[in-house]
């Protein structure tokens, strides 16, 4: 079992819906991370958050220790959010490079 | 400020050559990390280096290493090279290594390198 599970793992939303894409993760962490990756490869950091909710923009980060789950919420989503959405996450006492990657969320978005 | 750039952006190399990729962090980042991406493995951490100092290792074979230099510049080598290494190579930088130093930091990444082994 994969220590960091992310689901969906396809998802196709039409324009304006509200977009959900959960992860599970089976270690102790010091922080979890939220990343974006459009075609061609480059990865963008979303959030870093270690405890309750950050919000960017449209984009809603949420985390619960206790549960070991984090989700990350897309209200009014776009076609330009079409990308891949990772979930990684820092394990304690880890360094800060050491991150374990879910195997992402490949989000459409149809206009 | 200048991102997180790597060179070459591809590659294309014979099984059993070898291969160095470059990457250059953020001004002021000390802290380089070195990721793999496979189809079918996803993103895997290959190793981190903090003042040319490996702090952290995956779980890779020999084959693959690394270095950092003075000016925080970081080079990944692979040597006889395989199928399965065929990858998307990413490079990221942080400010700092070890976490409990105020941290966790945010982590910048690279456009990638992506090696096509033939």
């Amino acid at each position: 079992k994969n220590e960091v599970e992310q689901s969906p793992q396809n998802l196709t939303a039409q324009e304006g819906e509200f977009i959900t894409i959960n992860c599970s993760y089976s270690v102790g962490i010091s922080a979890l991370h939220w990343l974006q990756q459009h075609p061609g490869g480059g990865i963008v950091s979303l959030f870093m958050l270690s405890s309750g909710k950050k919000k960017h923009g449209r984009l809603i980060a949420t985390i619960n220790i206790q549960e070991k789950h984090s989700s990350l919420h897309i209200t009014a989503s776009h076609p330009r959010d079409s990308a891949v959405y990772i979930c990684a996450v820092s394990p304690s006492g880890g360094s800060q490079g050491n991150l374990i990657f879910g195997k992402g969320t490949k989000l459409s978005v149809k206009p | 400020k200048a991102g997180v750039t790597q060179t070459p952006r591809y590659l294309i190399k014979t099984r059993g050559q070898q291969v160095t990729l470059s990457c250059s962090p953020i001004s002021g980042h000390r802290s380089v990390s070195w990721y793999q991406q496979t189809p079918g493995q996803g993103l895997q951490f290959l190793f981190e280096y903090f003042s040319e100092t490996q702090r952290n290792k995956g779980n890779f074979p020999g084959r693959f290493s690394g270095r950092q230099f003075s000016n925080s510049r970081s080079e990944m080598n692979v040597s006889t090279l395989e199928l399965g290494d065929s990858a998307l190579y990413l490079c990221a930088s942080s400010l700092v290594s070890i976490i409990w130093t105020g941290g966790p930091y945010e982590q910048y990444f690279g456009p990638g390198t992506r090696l096509t082994v033939t």
